[in-house]
């Protein structure tokens, strides 16, 4: 699996952006990214995935550079809701069938500050 | 309407004690997982399932064994149990649409005692 590696927590003002990194040197080129968010005792959710291009949803945009070694998830508007843990995760098919075995690393505790 | 339930939410019990953990999912979805998240928090996978048959094993000890009885629900039963089991235990389960997302559920709370 290609690893990851992001900040072990950051801030964020609320109704700020809130940026979060990840690299990801060693993706190779089938694999995707997913980014995942914890919040407090509850099990992970699914945020938004990319492969080469810029994608958007309600969520969060995701930005992944033009060699694929790094992505940035953009929260536009930070509230109060959106402070978790946020994991940047590269997607690993097992099979024909793209069974997924998904990896977590410690991922970024963001705290958005009122 | 829920999802992804697991049953109980939390679950104390004595070392050695066998018991189970139950995961269903009302997504049609083919393929479920279990994880397990230690005390540092980190998200293992540990079994993952695809129409009730055995996808992946990630080195998981005999101790735990996984049932599908369809592919609505996959239990997690583990046999005598260890202080080191003590941890949350997700399972989640997988669209096959273009999103690939996976759904998980609220968590099982384990401690051993």
């Amino acid at each position: 699996d290609a690893k990851t590696t992001q900040p072990p927590s950051m801030d964020c003002a609320e109704g700020r952006a809130a940026n979060l990194p990840c690299n990801h040197s060693t993706i190779s080129g089938n694999e995707y990214v997913y980014w995942y968010r914890q919040i407090h005792s509850q099990g992970p959710q699914y945020i938004i995935h990319g492969l080469k291009n810029n994608e958007t949803n309600e969520m969060a945009s995701l930005i992944i550079t033009e060699d694929r070694k790094s992505s940035t998830l953009i929260l536009p508007h930070a509230t109060l809701r959106d402070t978790a843990v946020y994991y940047c995760i590269v997607r690993v098919e097992i099979g024909s069938g793209g069974y997924q075995k998904v990896t977590f690393g410690i991922g970024t505790k963001l705290q958005v500050i009122p | 309407d829920t999802a992804v339930s697991q049953t109980p939410k939390y679950l104390v019990t004595q070392m050695g004690n066998d018991k189970s953990i139950k995961c269903e999912q009302n997504l049609g979805h083919d393929t479920m997982y279990w994880y397990k998240q230690d005390s540092k928090k980190f998200l293992k996978i540990m079994f993952s399932y695809n129409n009730k048959e055995l996808i992946i094993n990630e080195t998981v000890p005999n101790r735990f064994s996984p049932k599908s009885p369809d592919k609505a629900h996959l239990n997690l039963h583990i046999n005598s149990l260890e202080l080191g089991d003590s941890a949350v235990y997700f399972c989640a389960s997988k669209s096959s649409g273009i999103r690939n997302e996976q759904f998980f559920g609220p968590g099982t709370r384990l401690t051993v005692l």
